[in-house]
């Protein structure tokens, strides 16, 4: 059975990198039918997806957090990793990552469901 | 991007009642509609997909339906374990979009 499991440091000082890597497990990050997700969700507020990767290293981004986000996959790891730069307090948040599909219409690729998740890591910003 | 919005925000409701929440896409997106239930302090689980199909081992008290901008998710014989935030997402084009959530509380 997949699984996901979060990894990284929960506290993160303002100005500085968040760094966060996710382990996949019980499955192959390589197939060709998946892209690997990180969501986030601020303290008693709703989900937000931040960004998608594929084995392959083709990624998709939220546009409102694409100038500071970084998501990169290590096949030899099993591992996909995100990097948030310059944090605030507003990127404090519980950090998911998730597996969801993927399909093909005509050249263009786009996305399915989600249907697998991680547990979530928490992350604190402050100094 | 394509904007979700959930109603109600929150609703209370008794054991062994059966509710509808709304999910509402500002574009249409044919039936790429998910629906997660969320428990505090622990990831979401998927329920639906495709609008109306239900994921592995999720009892079939949920059912979905819609199609277009318009969907519902319907809860049957409310149990105590049902008492969760669910969170509708759209995954018919990039960026992956969240509805707000709704709450179902205990009456």
């Amino acid at each position: 059975q997949l699984q996901l499991q979060e990894s990284g440091p929960g506290l993160v000082k303002p100005s500085e990198t968040l760094s966060l890597t996710c382990t996949v497990s019980g499955g192959s990050i390589s197939s060709s039918f998946y892209y690997w997700a990180w969501i986030r969700q601020p303290p008693g507020k709703g989900l937000e997806w931040i960004g998608s990767i594929y084995y392959r290293g083709s990624t998709y981004y939220n546009a409102s957090l694409e100038s500071r986000v970084t998501i990169s996959v290590d096949t030899s790891k099993t591992q996909f990793s995100l990097e948030v730069i310059s944090v605030t307090a507003a990127d404090t948040a519980v950090y998911y990552c998730a597996r969801h599909g993927t399909r093909r219409r005509v050249a263009t690729m786009l996305p399915s469901y989600m249907d697998v998740w991680g547990k979530g890591t928490t992350v604190t910003v402050s100094s | 991007d394509i904007q979700m919005t959930q109603s109600p925000s929150s609703l209370s409701a008794s054991v062994g009642d059966t509710v509808t929440l709304t999910c509402r896409a500002s574009q249409g997106i044919s039936n790429n509609l998910a629906w997660f239930q969320q428990k505090p302090g622990k990831a979401p689980e998927s329920l639906i997909y495709a609008a109306s199909s239900l994921q592995s081992g999720v009892p079939s008290k949920f059912s979905g339906s819609g199609s277009g901008t318009d969907f519902t998710l319907t809860i049957s014989s409310l149990q105590p374990e049902d008492f969760a935030t669910y969170y509708c997402q759209q995954y018919d084009t990039y960026p992956l979009t969240f509805g707000g959530g709704t709450r179902v509380e205990i009456k």
